[in-house]
This record gives C-alpha cells, sequence and structure tokens, in this order.
C-alpha cells in the first residue's frame, strides 16, 4: 500500500503484559514518528527516527516503553508490564527528511493501534 | 518552545452555515502550521499547511486557513460545511529551528447537522 501500515488495528490485554505495536511507514520516508493520543486529547509525542541517527526518545513517558527501527523501515514500539493507563490509541506517522525539505512537509499518519489493557 | 491553543472543544454548525475552528500558537520566529482532520477510528488525515508567502491557504476539501502573524492565528474555514466535515480538527505548530517536532492542540470536534 502507499500509506502508513499500523498493526495490530486493536490490541486488548491484561495488565502486566507486554505488547509490541508495529509501523511499516511509507517507503522513501526515512523520518519516523509515534505519538499516543489519549481519549479527548491531542498527540503526545514519544519518539523520532530520522535514517541512521539516535532517536529523539525524549516524549517516551516511562522505561517501560522503547522502540527500535531497522534502517529506514519498520519501527516496532514496545511497552513492557502494561499498566491501565497506558490505554489509548498509538499513532505512527512518517515524512521525508528533515534536511531535503522534509521540515515543510506534512507527516503522514496511519490509522493507529487502539490499546485497552482490562 | 512552541505550543498551539485551540479554545473551543466542539463546534456545531448547521449544513451550508460557513465553518470556523480556531487556532492560535506560540512560537519563537516564524512558525510552520498545519491543519489535520481525523474521522473516527482512522488516523490524521493532512488537509493544509502554511510555510511562507500567502496568508490565505487553500487545501483538500474546500477548506482554507489564513495565517495572522499580528493575532498568532491560524483559523481553519469552510465557507459551507457538509455532514461530511464532521471530525475532529486538529492544528499544530512547529518552528523553524526545529527540524521535525510538531505540537498538536487539544483539537476540536466539529458536528455539522442536516
Amino acid at each position: 500500500g502507499a500509506g502508513v501500515s499500523q498493526s495490530p488495528s486493536n490490541k486488548v490485554t491484561e495488565k502486566g503484559k507486554d505488547v509490541e505495536l508495529r509501523c511499516d511507514p511509507i517507503s522513501g520516508h526515512t523520518a519516523l514518528y509515534w505519538y499516543r493520543q489519549r481519549l479527548g486529547q491531542g498527540l503526545e509525542f514519544l519518539i523520532y527516527f530520522q535514517g541512521n541517527s539516535a532517536p529523539d526518545k525524549s516524549g517516551l513517558p516511562s522505561d517501560r516503553f522503547s522502540a527500535e527501527r531497522t534502517g529506514e523501515s519498520v519501527s516496532t514500539l514496545t511497552i513492557q508490564r502494561t499498566q491501565q493507563e497506558d490505554s489509548a490509541v498509538y499513532l505512527c506517522a512518517s515524512s521525508l527528511a528533515p534536511g531535503t525539505g522534509g521540515a515543510r512537509q506534512p507527516q503522514h499518519f496511519g490509522d493507529g493501534t487502539r490499546l485497552s489493557i482490562l | 518552545a512552541q505550543s498551539v491553543a485551540q479554545p473551543e472543544d466542539q463546534v456545531n454548525v448547521a449544513e451550508g452555515n460557513p465553518l470556523t475552528v480556531k487556532c492560535t500558537y506560540s512560537v519563537s520566529g516564524n512558525p510552520y502550521l498545519f491543519w489535520y482532520v481525523q474521522y473516527p477510528n482512522r488516523g490524521l488525515q493532512f488537509l493544509l499547511k502554511y510555510i511562507t508567502g500567502d496568508n490565505l491557504v487553500k487545501g483538500s476539501y474546500g477548506f482554507e486557513a489564513e495565517f495572522n502573524k499580528s493575532q498568532t492565528s491560524f483559523h481553519l474555514k469552510k465557507p459551507s460545511a457538509l455532514v461530511s466535515d464532521s471530525a475532529l480538527y486538529f492544528c499544530a505548530v512547529r518552528a523553524p529551528s526545529n527540524d521535525y517536532k510538531l505540537s498538536f492542540g487539544a483539537g476540536t470536534t466539529v458536528t455539522v447537522r442536516a
């Protein structure tokens, strides 16, 4: 497909379990972002990847959250020992690299993973 | 620092009437401004952006927005709303010194009644 793909679209799990969310960006987009959207709230920045540079992890809310990206392809966001406050929609976005004019371009979003912690 | 405020949680209009969704921003330097729309159970879709040039920018689905530097605003407008415009709208800002991090408003829910 041509857009950002996220899986699973929905995930229900018990408190204390680990979850892994996947994002497949648009081909050619070297920049990749993860956001958290809590019900009735705006988007909360979590982490940013750009090519092979060190990621900006400044938005990760705790050490239970981590993310990986292999090269310029798929990224996974992992939440360990999930808590009820982790329930949210997790959105992934991608864009062109900032240095190539990407800073002036919009980010393209996937449909998100709706995570529910019981 | 950069931030966005969307002062209205909800906007309700009748179909065919003008629609305005308000956004004000705070940023150092000239801003890059974006509007996105989110339909239920979907990601954000890009509507339009202001980078430089004309203060009035036109975007998708008949939407437009006016950049007002003196009022630090970037209100989204549509002359004649449709029921299908009912959705959640987000304004976002990035300082030009910031390569990538967008700051989003809390969102405004638009309801267009038939």
